[in-house]
């Protein structure tokens, strides 16, 4: 039973391209979120996402920052114009949404992004 | 504004001691409490969680300690070994919410 994935391990983007970082939730999970983990420091929320649906993305910057979850695909965070704070570690999270473990939240590798 | 607050930074114990780390939180509403272990380049990983209707929890080596009037809950790892040498976070979250609230981390050595 594969966990939750992440792919790149490891991105490098010069400032002002774009960066796309995928996640494809353990098996059965229907609920994806997105947290970014800056050096010596706790995860900070981004996004919250079920198929096809933004559920709370109060964490998100207002600019550059979008994601994504599509009825078909993994989800998607994607950051439009990167800029050196953006390096930083991001991890995405799965659950299963149902059930009595229905907010056990699962993490994958995650992506370390590093803009030069 | 950081809605759980863990301490300490950092803690080095002997193998064999017990490492406590403590957590607080302001907001009433939260209703689950997971810690979470981090190897450096992995991601975290759950290792205990409790709710508030129970005061303790134990798995193995791994205990929660739970204080619902005070607001503070505790993690405290019995007979501490090398492979513990990780780095350890608390969180929060309201049933219906999902969304976790972190703790800054505790970076645990253990010195054989």
């Amino acid at each position: 039973n594969a966990g939750v994935m992440q792919n790149p391990r490891h991105l490098v983007r010069r400032r002002g391209q774009e960066a796309r970082l995928r996640c494809s939730p353990m098996k059965g999970h229907s609920h994806v979120y997105w947290y970014r983990q800056l050096p010596e420091e706790g995860l900070k929320f981004m996004v919250y996402l079920q198929k096809e649906n933004i559920i709370d993305e109060s964490g998100m910057p207002k600019e550059r920052f979008s994601a994504e979850f599509p009825k078909e695909g993994p989800s998607i965070l994607r950051i439009q114009q990167v800029v050196r704070g953006d390096s930083a570690a991001y991890f995405c999270a799965s659950s299963p949404g149902q059930g009595k473990k229905k907010t056990e939240a699962f993490f994958g590798q995650g992506t370390r992004l590093t803009v030069v | 504004q950081q809605q759980v607050k863990q301490s300490p930074q950092s803690l080095i114990v002997q193998k064999g001691g017990i490492s406590i780390i403590n957590c607080a939180y302001e907001n009433t509403a939260f209703d689950y409490f997971p810690w979470y272990q981090q190897f450096p380049g992995k991601g975290p990983a759950l290792l205990i969680a409790i709710r508030p209707d129970v005061s303790e929890k134990k798995e193995g080596r791994f205990t929660i300690s739970f204080n619902k009037s005070a607001k503070q809950f505790s993690l405290h790892i019995m007979d501490s070994q090398p492979g513990d040498s990780a780095t350890y976070f608390c969180a929060a979250s309201i049933a219906n919410d999902y969304k976790l609230s972190f703790g800054a981390g505790t970076t645990v050595t253990v010195r054989a």
